[in-house]
């Protein structure tokens, strides 16, 4: 089947505009985790859904992030008045409820963001 | 909430040696420790993972140790080839596909394996 599906691959935004980030996990897969990796970097956890929740937004670095999850499905991460310090790639990440039996985190390609 | 530190930041080593590489956690709760590889330009794929239950797992030339006293817990690789190049990261989960789910990464170890 597919795996985790992320949009755009690469996004170039001017300083102060917003931007939204779509991802699309692996069917069935309960738990989506967001992350993001500067060059060189590790990776720096942003949030984490269970379902449509989000047990644990301590992550999220500001409160020009946001993410939302619809259906048990998509989640979006939206960044509002970007900043140069928000370039980055930002990972998607799912995973299956039953974590017992395979507890890979299956990551999306990501999206390359650059804000100018 | 959990911190993960992670060393050293890079490693070299000459093909055939092993490798060694420490994480250290915050949270004595932690149940569940992975370990990730990223080969450049690819995604983290899972090479091996513990949880708080067992203190040693192996798999072929890679194996994990956990010392949950010390809170620390350490990926060991023997025999080290040229495709064991890659930047590798531990993590760590209060309870990881619960509530508490979210897992911690450390900033991750650059291996360069040389011929």
């Amino acid at each position: 089947g597919a795996g985790v599906s992320q949009s755009p691959s690469n996004k170039v935004t001017e300083k102060g505009k917003d931007v939204e980030l779509r991802c699309d996990p692996i069917s069935g897969h309960t738990a989506l985790y967001w992350y993001r990796q500067s060059l060189g970097q590790g990776l720096e956890f942003l949030i984490y859904f269970q379902g449509n929740s989000a047990p644990d937004k301590s992550g999220l670095p500001s409160d020009r992030f946001s993410a939302e999850r619809t259906g048990g499905s998509v989640s979006t991460l939206t960044i509002q008045r970007t900043q140069q310090e928000d370039s980055a790639v930002y990972l998607c990440a799912s995973s299956s409820v039953t974590a017992d039996r395979d507890p890979r985190l299956h990551f999306g390609n990501g999206t390359r963001l650059t804000v100018t | 909430g959990e911190n993960v530190e992670q060393h050293p930041s890079t490693l070299s080593v000459q093909e055939g040696d092993s490798a060694v590489i420490k994480c250290t956690y915050s949270d004595s709760a932690s149940n569940y420790f992975p370990w990730y590889k990223q080969e450049l330009g690819k995604r983290p794929q899972l090479i091996i993972d513990i949880r708080s239950n067992v203190g040693e797992k192996k798999d072929q030339r890679i194996a994990v140790t956990l010392n949950k006293t010390a809170k620390h817990f350490s990926l060991h690789i023997t025999e080290t080839q040229p495709e064991d190049s890659a930047v590798y990261f531990c993590a760590a989960a209060l309870n990881y596909g619960g509530s508490q789910g979210n897992l911690i990464f450390g900033k991750g170890t650059k291996l360069s394996v040389k011929p």
